[in-house]
């Protein structure tokens, strides 16, 4: 069964902290990706990883970084917390899209529920 | 720029009755269409795909989609609704970047009464 795993369902953070948030992939998906859910908002996209050391930005990257440093991990880091970044935070991973499967669908985590204070 | 809208915030049928969710895109190119459902405190599941060939598609869970070109829409619908589907609905388009941009509309949350 395919599996992506978020390292914590709720935080609460303080403003002004380091915030690091940690998906775990066990598929050997090439591509990963970091949203955020905002109710009448959607998903909105922040970065995406498609190999390792590889990053590219989002929709909206303001305020956050990203690592991939192996495969099946991919961070979210918030270098210094804001209210306005108050959110629930998807982590989800994809195959490489090619052949018979021309655009493949994501598999996501249970998301993380960050309150910043 | 693509986009996805998903005309109801929300919706309320009786349990047994029939179901559609409505979703419009604006994709210049032949779109990948996704349904997607998020029950609470969970992540997104996919429920159906489409990408060519029978514009009809059938999904997980009793659910289908419609793709209509010339309306641009990608509607979902089930015949008989059950408490459990009782969830968030989204609506996503992909682009054709190498699979990597996927548009995801606002969602419709879907309430079942008995």
């Amino acid at each position: 069964d395919v599996k992506v795993t978020q390292s914590s369902r709720y935080l609460v953070k303080r403003t002004g902290e380091k915030v690091f948030l940690e998906c775990v992939q066990d598929m050997d998906h090439e591509n990963m990706f970091w949203y955020r859910q905002d109710p009448g908002l959607g998903l909105r996209l922040i970065y995406f990883s498609y190999d390792v050391k590889m990053k590219e930005k989002g929709d909206i990257p303001e305020g956050y970084s990203v690592s991939r440093e192996k495969k099946e991990r991919f961070s979210l880091i918030l270098e210094s917390a804001s209210t306005n970044q108050t959110s629930m935070y998807l982590c989800a991973s994809s195959p490489l899209a090619g052949g018979a499967a021309p655009y493949n669908e994501q598999f996501f985590g249970p998301g993380t529920r960050l309150t910043v204070l | 720029a693509q986009s996805v809208t998903q005309p109801d915030i929300h919706i309320t049928v009786s349990e047994g009755a029939s179901l559609e969710l409505r979703c419009n895109y604006s994709y210049g190119a032949t779109p990948y269409l996704f349904w997607y459902v998020q029950s609470p405190g969970q992540g997104l599941q996919l429920l159906l795909k489409y990408f060519s060939g029978d514009t009809l598609v059938q999904g997980i869970k009793g659910f289908e989609a419609e793709f209509k070109r010339s309306q641009s829409s990608f509607n979902l619908r089930k015949p008989s609704v059950h408490w459990s589907d009782a969830a968030e609905y989204f609506c996503a388009v992909g682009e054709d970047t190498g699979g990597f941009k996927t548009i995801f509309g606002a969602g419709t949350r879907l309430f079942v009464k008995a």
